[in-house]
């Protein structure tokens, strides 16, 4: 059964520093991974979405790292803003289009 | 880009009840759609898989007579809380898996519910 760990749970950093957010996966065969956000008591928002051939994703300041053999995927987020504080969660897909397991997430506060 | 709607968005009833909550595919159309329900401060957690036309598959541990799931159409999925309680009470969100292209899946906004 795939379980999906994310550290920290929580994490507050001051206005303009890096944040890096980890995640880890027991079961290597994944089809995806993705990380999304989510605004307290919100729906989820898509933010990068790695195939498992892909070794990276980017998308403005957010990069997302993936290593399937080690289990293991990073987000970072570069000079952090207030209006980045969320909760930040990876899933893991088995298959196309099939369920996604979620990890714990990370609730991040970026101090002004 | 495709949008997953569901409604009501929050909802309040009384324990012993039973409430509704829709899942609809506004713009493409889903053979299969996941229910999850997240508690506070949690991840979310998968209940179901619905299949357009068929029973739900249900995850280990959720009552499959307490939580109904109709998925009658391409387009719309229901979850039915029946006999609510205040334990029940609980973020559920939705998401549809789109034929085409890649067989994406999207995210409902979720619905808030409360049982008092």
């Amino acid at each position: 059964k795939q379980e999906v760990t994310q550290i920290p749970a929580a994490l507050s950093v001051p206005e303009g520093e890096n944040l890096v957010l980890n995640c880890s996966f027991t079961d290597s065969a994944i089809y995806n991974l993705q990380w999304f956000r989510q605004d307290p008591g919100k729906g989820l928002t898509s933010l990068l979405l790695i195939q498992s051939s892909q070794r990276e994703q980017t998308s403005g300041r957010l990069n997302a790292s993936l290593d399937k053999s080690s289990g293991r995927s990073t987000l970072y987020i570069a000079a952090s803003q207030p209006g980045d504080s969320a909760t930040y969660l990876c899933a893991v897909g088995k298959a196309a289009g099939n369920k996604l397991t979620f990890g714990g997430g990370t609730r991040v506060l970026v101090k002004p | 880009g495709a949008v997953v709607s569901q409604h009501p968005s929050r909802v309040i009833c009384k324990s012993g009840t039973s409430v509704k909550i829709e899942c609809r595919s506004l713009d493409f159309q889903a053979t299969t759609m996941f229910w999850y329900r997240q508690f506070p401060k949690q991840s979310l957690m998968l209940m179901a898989t619905s299949n357009e036309g068929s029973k739900a598959t249900y995850e280990q541990g959720v009552e499959k007579d307490k939580f109904l799931i109709n998925h009658a159409s391409l387009t719309l999925s229901t979850l039915t809380v029946t006999s609510a309680h205040p334990e029940d009470s609980s973020f559920y969100i939705c998401s549809a898996r789109a034929q085409a292209p890649g067989n994406t899946i999207y995210f409902g906004e979720g619905s808030w519910l409360t049982v008092v």
